[in-house]
């Protein structure tokens, strides 16, 4: 089977930092995704991480320990605009892409 | 942005009446796919395609079946639509698996 586990939601302040876990079991495993969802709309792709270690975009950073199963996505700077729900993919042999149930996070004032 | 489009955007059926939802792409993409998207269960895949008659199943791909007879355009057909059918529908299209970019969404009603 194969299974993905990140928190339901988190809150942090506008100009902080956040960290999102993600921890996954599956067979055939290449690589972890990030995507970014806001109310509902179009999810739309931050990151991803084939190999070990820290990969960084602008404030957004991921990181992925294949070892461990364990992956992250790091936001700084927090921004009001960055509150939206966000999704761990693991991407699979064959094409496939399975997703975590998602991460809501809230930026307060 | 890719250029992903569904059609409908919103339908609302009746249970038992057959419905198919349309994904046009104008990127070229090799794989397309179909997710739907329910409170509490994130994204699940139900069908997606390699290319053009290629298809595979996905998590939740019962009562569900694809077509792809051409590269810009993926179609998901409801057999029978059940309750249990209403909701989100989303579309992707990427060259790889891990970089997929979404269509705006198709919401499904079954009454």
């Amino acid at each position: 089977g194969q299974s993905l586990e990140q928190p339901s939601e988190v809150t942090a302040v506008e100009g902080a930092i956040v960290q999102i876990n993600c921890t996954y079991q599956t067979s055939g495993f290449y690589g972890l995704s990030w995507y970014q969802q806001h109310d509902g709309g179009a999810p739309t792709f931050l990151s991803y991480n084939a190999l070990d270690g820290l990969e960084e975009t602008g404030r957004f950073s991921s990181f992925l320990s294949r070892s461990d199963s364990y992956g992250y996505l790091l936001l700084q700077e927090l921004q009001m605009k960055d509150s939206a729900s966000y999704f761990c993919a693991v991407s699979r042999q064959g094409g496939k892409l399975i997703f975590g149930q998602g991460t809501e996070l809230s930026v307060k004032p | 942005d890719a250029g992903i489009t569904q059609s409908p955007r919103h339908k609302v059926t009746e249970t038992g009446t057959p419905v198919t939802l349309r994904c046009h792409q104008t990127e070229n993409h090799r794989y397309m796919y179909w997710y739907r998207q329910d409170p509490g269960h994130g994204l699940r895949l139900i069908h997606y395609s390699y290319g053009v008659k290629d298809t595979d199943k996905g998590e939740v791909s019962d009562g569900y079946s694809v077509s792809r007879s051409k590269t810009e355009d993926f179609l998901l057909t409801l057999e029978s639509a059940t309750s249990s059918q209403t909701s989100v529908y989303f579309c992707a299209t990427g060259e790889t698996s891990y970089e997929q970019y979404f269509g705006p969404g198709t919401r499904l009603t079954v009454t």
